[in-house]
């Protein structure tokens, strides 16, 4: 069974329509992830959940946000996506502690901007 | 500034024979590494991983080398199967846990029957 499950797996928008990706995990982890993989490029952290304390990457530009209702629930808004955002997005949790910690993904959404 | 990188975008290797991937990386605070694989349409899955006080650690078909004072780490996979097609990609992290990833940017690797 996915322990982390993304919707939807294809979204497409339009330049400057606000959209919306979810994730959800099953294992009821305090941490979550959000990566963003443009096409044959590194997984870039976009900003990661600790329970509710939210932490942002320097360079993660403002158009990207987040929400986090609960513990297993978390999305990623782009307020006005911009062709440049067309990408995968990769939620993940974290599992196991120290060294046996891993970060187990979602199957990503891949976004498209019309 | 990448820090890690993974140099050969592609590598094709026959059925049987063995593949290795590279990766280098210029963080010295780097005390973690894990490789990942991905096929396509899925998210990552954690393959294997070494801490900076191993050299080598080994998990049935797949070894992992690090090289300290190279900064560098590869993936060896012997015998490479076709199942084994898929992007891998290396990753570290300064906290000595499996979180908080840097990425490289993936070697695709294609197994011919």
């Amino acid at each position: 069974d996915a322990m982390v499950i993304q919707n939807p797996r294809y979204q497409v928008t339009q330049f400057g329509k606000p959209v919306t990706l979810s994730c959800s995990q099953t294992l009821n982890h305090n941490v979550m992830y959000w990566y963003q993989q443009k096409s044959s490029q590194a997984p870039k952290l976009l900003f990661h959940y600790y329970d509710k304390d939210f932490n942002n990457e320097a360079d993660t530009p403002d158009n990207f946000q987040s929400r986090r209702p609960n513990t297993s629930f978390c999305f990623l808004d782009i307020r006005s996506p911009g062709l440049g955002d067309a990408a995968m997005y990769l939620c993940a949790t974290n599992f196991g502690l120290g060294t046996n910690e891993k970060l187990f993904f979602g199957s990503g959404t891949q976004l498209s901007v019309l | 500034d990448q820090q890690v990188k993974q140099n050969s975008p592609s590598l094709s290797v026959q059925e049987g024979r063995i593949s290795i991937l590279n990766c280098d990386y210029t963080n010295s605070m780097f005390d973690y590494f894990l490789w990942y694989k991905k096929y396509p349409a899925e998210g990552p899955t954690f393959l294997i991983s070494i801490s900076s006080i191993k050299d080598k650690n080994e998990d049935g078909r797949f070894t992992v080398f690090l090289n300290k004072s190279a900064k560098h780490l590869s993936l060896h996979i012997v015998p490479s199967q076709p199942g084994d097609s898929a992007v891998y990609f290396c990753a570290a992290s300064d906290n000595n846990a499996g979180n908080m990833l840097t990425f490289g940017g993936g070697t695709r690797l294609m197994v011919k029957p």
